[in-house]
């Protein structure tokens, strides 16, 4: 069964305290794995598509990188504004080209100024 | 200006009630999507549709029906059979070439 896991569930930082987010996946075939922020009451917001062990991209204060088995969000010197629930998806390779996400349940990031 | 537009924002349902969420979208894109998120909980997909007059079943379709008479449109009935139907609603797009979904602001259900 394709699994996506989020951990932890909930983390609080202090302002400018880096550190990173978790997304393993157990897929059947993997097409590419999504970062999504999503602020409350509001639908997601996309940031990072990766494709392939090894690949990283960045955007201001994110990296997202993978590996085989999963994926890290980092965060370097969070503001409050990064306060948020960060959610990953996996693509799969599908019988239909509908392409759909399995989502992990997303970790809530609260950053403390 | 491009995107996704859900309404209402906020739908109050009775019991023995149908309930219609509206999705519509000006993208272009030919796939939509309708996912449901409880707290502390990953989307679960609904139903979703490739083409017009096309839709197949999510993982969780039981108590939902939807149509999609037009490419701009995919509205999202949640029936009375549907008996724990409190939830944020959210509608999805794929499309243009991109891999990615793109979301609609969401509809937060509750029942009376």
């Amino acid at each position: 069964e394709d699994q996506v896991t989020q951990s932890p569930e909930a983390l609080r930082l202090q302002e400018g305290e880096s550190s990173s987010l978790n997304c393993s996946y157990t897929v059947s075939g993997l097409r590419g794995l999504f970062w999504y922020r999503q602020d409350p009451g509001k639908g997601p917001e996309f940031l990072f598509t990766l494709y392939s062990a090894g690949e990283e991209k960045e955007k201001e204060r994110l990296k997202a990188t993978l590996t085989k088995k999963e994926s890290f969000l980092h965060i370097t010197a969070p503001k409050p504004e990064d306060s948020a629930t960060y959610l990953c998806a996996a693509a799969i390779i599908s019988s239909g080209s509908a392409r759909q996400l399995t989502f992990g349940s997303g970790t809530q990031l609260t950053v403390l100024p | 200006d491009g995107g996704i537009t859900q309404s209402p924002k906020y739908l109050f349902r009775k019991e023995g009630q149908n309930v219609t969420l509206s999705c519509e979208q000006n993208l272009n894109h030919d796939a939509m999507y309708w996912y449901r998120q409880d707290p502390g909980q990953g989307l679960r997909l609904i139903y979703y549709s490739q083409i017009v007059n096309d839709f197949q079943k999510g993982d969780i379709a039981e108590g939902y029906s939807v149509s999609r008479e037009k490419k701009e449109s995919f509205p999202l009935t949640v029936t009375s059979a549907q008996k724990n139907p409190t939830a944020f609603y959210l509608c999805a797009t794929r499309g243009g070439g991109y891999e990615k979904l793109f979301f609609g602001s969401g509809t937060q259900l509750s029942v009376l």
